[in-house]
């Protein structure tokens, strides 16, 4: 079955701190992950996606497939990183369906 | 439009009733998703639609939910005598050309 999971509920940390929030997956093909982020009273929008390798707000996710892992890194949080964030994993019906993770809320703290 | 748009954004209904969420998908995207995001629960797919192909219900939760889109654009996500667990905020999605699902604000379902 497909699945994604997110550990951690809530995780706080304060402002510089080194942030990473943990999604760990299981699929059985060749996985397409993403990284969505809520930013309060905003709607859901894109982060980024594994296949595109790149940096967002400082944020990066390298995909593991030998520990089925896509964790979020950032090596000095700032406030404005205060959100909530969905790993999401595309189905294998090429569909575009995605199937999310139960969410992680960062609080980055002056 | 600029972007998905939802309406209600609010809605306060008592147990029994039915309601019904509009979703407006940003123009000519052809691909279309509701999801249900609720406290612990994460984010639930619902049901997808893409142009004129039979739509995936696979998520819907029981028979008191359906969705329709006409005319390949607006889409009405329908629950009938609701219950206290359908409260939740209802997300309409639609897809860009690099695959990246665009969201609307949400409709917040209150059931009494």
């Amino acid at each position: 079955a497909q699945r994604v999971t997110q550990p951690e509920k809530l995780l706080s940390v304060f402002k510089g701190a080194p942030v990473e929030l943990k999604c760990n997956y299981s699929y059985s093909g060749s996985p397409e992950l993403f990284w969505y982020v809520q930013y309060s009273r905003q709607r859901l929008q894109l982060l980024l996606r594994h296949i595109s390798r790149e940096s967002i707000k400082g944020f990066t996710a390298d995909l593991n497939k030998g520990e089925t892992s896509f964790h979020l890194k950032k090596p000095f949080a700032q406030e404005e990183d205060s959100a909530m964030y969905y790993c999401a994993l595309a189905g294998s019906s090429n569909t575009g369906k995605l199937i999310f993770g139960q969410g992680t809320t960062l609080q980055v703290k002056p | 439009g600029a972007g998905v748009s939802q309406s209600p954004s609010n809605k306060v209904t008592e147990k029994g009733k039915d309601v019904e969420l509009r979703c407006d998908p940003i123009s000519g995207h052809t691909a279309l998703y509701w999801y249900r995001q609720s406290l612990g629960q994460g984010l639930e797919f619902l049901i997808y639609f893409q142009g004129n192909s039979a739509p995936d219900k696979s998520g819907l939760p029981s028979d008191r939910f359906s969705a329709e889109r006409t005319g390949g654009s607006v889409s009405t996500l329908t629950i009938q005598r609701t219950q206290q667990e359908d409260s939740a905020v209802y997300l309409c999605a639609s897809r860009g050309l690099t695959g990246e699902l665009f969201f609307g604000e949400g409709s917040r379902l209150t059931v009494l």
